[in-house]
């Protein structure tokens, strides 16, 4: 089945202890993006990678890295989170010449820093 | 940069009528597309229906279809015989063409379905 996986689902933490949410695509797309969803703002992109080691910011980098060293993984890290990154995080990916430029999403990872 | 403005926060709908949804765009782009993402409570994101904005046909999926009026950057969301499964937000997208991983959200509209 295609699809887009995030791990972990849902992640409760604490202030400045580093963390990774990984997000893997078996579809071989080259384009993947992470976004958070806060409310009353939608989705915003954080960062996104136009292929292996090609990564770039999106519009809320701050606070975030990313690694793009296999086509398939993606993994967000928060080096030292803090309470502001507390959203629901998403990771996306669609193939290059794909119809419509539709991303296909994972199903979101639930952060919450104490 | 691109923008897409949900003037809408929340809607509601009786079972089996019709709901419009709003959304507006600013792009600079001459070759973009335009979405509807629909996230239930298992907060997964589903496309709904897609646009390319060169089309001038309105698309339409099963009940879901759209008014994409390009001059005015308008592309709102018709739901067509709501049923209780449309309870959601909805989020309209924008999206500019060729090798670009930019996708723009909107602020999303909850649209609630009374039985």
């Amino acid at each position: 089945e295609a699809q887009v996986t995030q791990n972990p689902r849902y992640l409760i933490t604490v202030t400045g202890k580093k963390l990774t949410v990984t997000c893997s695509q078996n579809m071989n797309h080259e384009y993947m993006s992470w976004y958070r969803q806060d409310p009353g703002l939608g989705l915003r992109q954080i960062y996104y990678s136009m292929n292996v080691e090609v990564t770039d910011k999106g519009d809320v980098p701050e606070g975030y890295k990313v690694s793009r060293k296999e086509k398939r993984n993606f993994p967000l890290i928060l080096e030292s989170p803090s309470p502001n990154q507390t959203s629901l995080y998403f990771c996306a990916s669609r193939g290059y010449g794909g119809s419509y430029n539709e991303q296909f999403f994972g199903p979101g990872t639930r952060l919450t820093v104490l | 940069a691109q923008t897409v403005t949900q003037s809408q926060p929340e809607m509601s709908v009786q079972e089996a009528e019709t709901v419009t949804l709003s959304c507006t765009y600013d792009t600079s782009e001459s070759d973009y597309y335009l979405f509807w993402y629909k996230q239930p409570p298992s907060r997964q994101m589903i496309l709904v229906i897609r646009q390319e904005a060169y089309k001038q046909q309105n698309a339409t999926e099963n009940r879901f279809s759209v008014n994409f009026q390009k001059a005015a950057k308008s592309f709102s969301l018709k739901i067509s015989d709501s049923q209780l499964g449309d309870a959601a937000m909805y989020f309209c997208a924008s999206s500019p063409g060729g090798a670009t991983n930019k996708l723009i959200f909107g602020t999303g509209t909850l649209l609630a379905v009374q039985p």
